[in-house]
């Protein structure tokens, strides 16, 4: 039993460059969504997803884009990366949304923008 | 937009010992508050969480306390162990949004003295 899943665990980027990072889950859940954590600022929601097709901003989407096409896989994509955009990257799922049921996070995607 | 005050940041407790973390939120339209316990190189995880119909919940050694006038919530640990050592993050219901997103507290990093 996975839960949630990402990849790649580390990456580094040049600035302007692009890069999709992965999330699949295999718990069947319907939400999933994408949070940065930067110190001293806690989990800041980036896009979230609440089936195959649908798709919302958060509270930080300028830079990311993300697409649902399965109810397993919702990828994050950088289309021009910044410095501001260092972070580490959590994905996470949940069977009724955040605020009625647990948030299952993979285990984050540490991203350095040079 | 809510903002979800923690306290403190940082909290350092001999084996034993009662810890004590303190989130304040702003409002709320929804009943979900839970707190995530985070270990170095994870993704966080949901620790216990509260509805607050109860004023307190209670699992093990882990305690949330609620005050629903007073807008603010704990996380008590009691007999605190240095397997409790990690980073803990209360949670909130965004409420201007219709559904999914919580607000996360900046967290605090505790550490456990054998």
């Amino acid at each position: 039993n996975a839960g949630v899943t990402q990849t790649p665990k580390f990456q580094v980027l040049k600035t302007g460059q692009s890069m999709t990072l992965q999330c699949a889950q295999d718990m069947n859940h319907e939400y999933m969504s994408w949070y940065r954590q930067d110190p001293g600022m806690g989990l800041r929601l980036i896009h979230y997803s609440v089936g195959a097709g649908i798709t919302d901003q958060g509270e930080v989407p300028n830079g990311y884009n993300v697409s649902r096409s399965t109810t397993e896989d919702f990828p994050l994509r950088l289309l021009s990366a910044a410095p501001s955009q260092t972070s580490v990257y959590f994905c996470a799922s949940s069977y009724e949304g955040p605020l009625f049921s647990p948030l299952h996070f993979g285990n984050g995607t540490r991203l350095t923008v040079t | 937009q809510q903002q979800v005050k923690q306290s403190p940041q940082s909290l350092i407790v001999q084996k034993g010992g009662i810890s004590i973390i303190n989130c304040a939120y702003e409002n709320t339209a929804f009943d979900y508050f839970p707190w995530y316990q985070q270990f170095p190189g994870k993704g966080p995880a949901l620790l216990i969480a509260i509805r607050p119909d109860v004023s307190e919940k209670k699992e093990g050694r882990f305690t949330i306390s609620f005050n629903k006038s007073a807008k603010q919530f704990s996380l008590h640990i009691m007999d605190s162990q240095p397997g409790d050592s990690a980073t803990y993050f209360c949670a909130a219901p965004e409420p201007t949004r219709p559904t999914n997103d919580m607000r996360f507290g900046a967290g605090t990093r505790l550490t456990v003295k054998p």
